[in-house]
């Protein structure tokens, strides 16, 4: 079975600067999918990013972007020029080629501050 | 364009009692899911669905029914509630390439 694991349960960081969530996940599976959510206070989940394994290519969303290691199985979530509207739960996740089933990790409280 | 809508917003229920959580979309998706969210943990899958008049279990689906009887709607049941299934509950729908969007989730406490 799949497993997503977050070891950060908060992180901060000042306006402007860059921080970096980490994610590990462990699977058997050689095709599929990886993805970075983020739940504001409002609790919407908004997808940021997505990644796939077959891609050696990082993925970026503007000022999103992803340090893919697939021999490692890590892929962390990099925010540079952190805005107070990205205060928010990041949630990392897992979807196996041909399924349409996401695997969540606990996720990452991150606060930003002015 | 609405998205994904969930009805209630926020429930309270005594042991025993029973209830639905209506989720409805209006992106013309053939997938549904439901999930649930807990403090400290991530989203579960209860159930999810393919198509209309499908129904499949995720990871945690006892306790849960559901039912996809129209296209637009997925319908999750709690038939006698219990104080472990006091959650957030969240309603997603893909149209299976990849992105799910989701609602905005259902608070609900069994006392």
């Amino acid at each position: 079975a799949q497993t997503v694991t977050q070891s950060q349960p908060e992180m901060s960081v000042q306006e402007a600067e860059t921080v970096t969530l980490s994610c590990t996940y462990d699977t058997s599976e050689n095709n599929y999918y990886l993805f970075w959510y983020k739940q504001p206070p409002s609790r919407q989940m908004i997808l940021v990013i997505r990644q796939e394994a077959y891609k050696q290519q990082n993925a970026t969303e503007n000022r999103f972007s992803v340090n893919f290691q697939k021999a490692a199985k890590s892929f962390s979530l990099k925010i540079s020029d952190s805005q107070l509207g990205d205060t928010a739960m990041y949630f990392c996740a897992f979807m196996k080629h041909d399924t349409d089933k996401l695997i969540f990790g606990t996720g990452t409280r991150l606060q930003v501050f002015p | 364009n609405a998205g994904v809508t969930q009805t209630p917003k926020f429930r309270v229920l005594k042991t025993g009692q029973s209830m639905t959580l209506l989720c409805a979309q209006d992106m013309n998706h053939e997938y549904m899911y439901w999930y649930r969210q807990d403090p400290g943990m991530g989203l579960r899958l209860i159930h999810y669905s393919v198509g209309e008049g499908t129904t499949a279990k995720g990871e945690v689906p006892d306790g849960y029914n559901v039912s996809r009887l129209k296209k637009q709607n997925f319908l999750l049941g709690l038939e006698s509630a219990a104080p472990s299934q006091t959650s957030v509950y969240f309603c997603a729908s893909s149209s299976g390439i990849l992105e799910q969007y989701f609602g905005p989730g259902t608070r609900l406490t069994v006392t």
